[in-house]
């Protein structure tokens, strides 16, 4: 079955420490993103990567890290620098491409609660 | 970045059609349009694009006037299970960047 993955479902970590959301898809798509969704609002971009070995910074990178070193793989890392990590957390991925636009494939999320 | 702006929220009843619109005023040359669907605590899920006129595949059709300011989403004759959150996505990475903008949603309630 072709797809994306997030790991774990449901995460709880205490305030000041780092943690990492893994991100897997097999559809072999170039483009993958982060996003964060809060309570009762639309999606905001974390960063996103186009290519292995290349990322870029969205909306709200501040406080996170990724990493890009296999095709298949985008792990986000939430450092204590983020001031309200806790969120829900969506990777997706999608072909890339200068002809148009491709539609983007969500995981199923990481819930992500720090106390 | 094309900032979009839909209805917070709208209501209807089995076997309607529904017709949600998302404003997009500074629309670039080069963005698509994106429609997404989401239930709770799931990833959205996507339902059609286009870049002008109309589109219409097997669950959904979108209208998109020749000024491309704006678009519809129409959902014929909705059931429960479409009970939902849509997001209007604007833009995408065609010439190179981020312009990924969604919107902030509209909460689709169909009832019987």
């Amino acid at each position: 079955d072709g797809g994306i993955t997030q790991s774990p479902k449901y995460l709880f970590r205490k305030e000041g420490q780092n943690v990492t959301l893994s991100c897997e898809q097999n559809l072999n798509h170039d483009a993958m993103y982060w996003y964060r969704q809060d309570p009762g609002q639309g999606l905001r971009l974390i960063y996103y990567s186009q290519i292995v070995n290349d990322f870029q910074k969205g909306d709200i990178a501040e406080g996170y890290s990724v990493s890009r070193e296999k095709k298949e793989s985008f792990p986000l890392t939430v450092t204590s620098a983020q001031k309200n990590p806790t969120a829900f957390y969506l990777c997706a991925s999608s072909m890339y491409g200068t002809s148009g636009d491709y539609e983007q494939y969500f995981g199923p999320g990481t819930r992500l609660t720090v106390t | 970045l094309a900032k979009t702006t839909q209805p917070i929220s709208m209501d209807s009843y089995e076997g309607q059609e529904v017709n949600i619109t998302c404003s997009h005023n500074n629309i670039a040359t080069n963005d698509y349009i994106t429609w997404y669907q989401q239930f709770p605590s799931q990833g959205p899920r996507f339902i059609i694009q286009g870049y002008k006129t109309k589109v219409t595949n097997e669950v959904a059709s979108l209208f998109i006037p020749a000024d491309r300011k704006s678009s519809t989403l129409s959902l014929p004759r909705v059931s429960l299970s479409d009970t939902a959150v849509y997001y209007c996505l604007v833009g995408g990475f065609t010439g190179g960047g981020n312009k990924l903008t969604f919107g902030t949603g509209t909460q689709l309630k169909v009832e019987l």
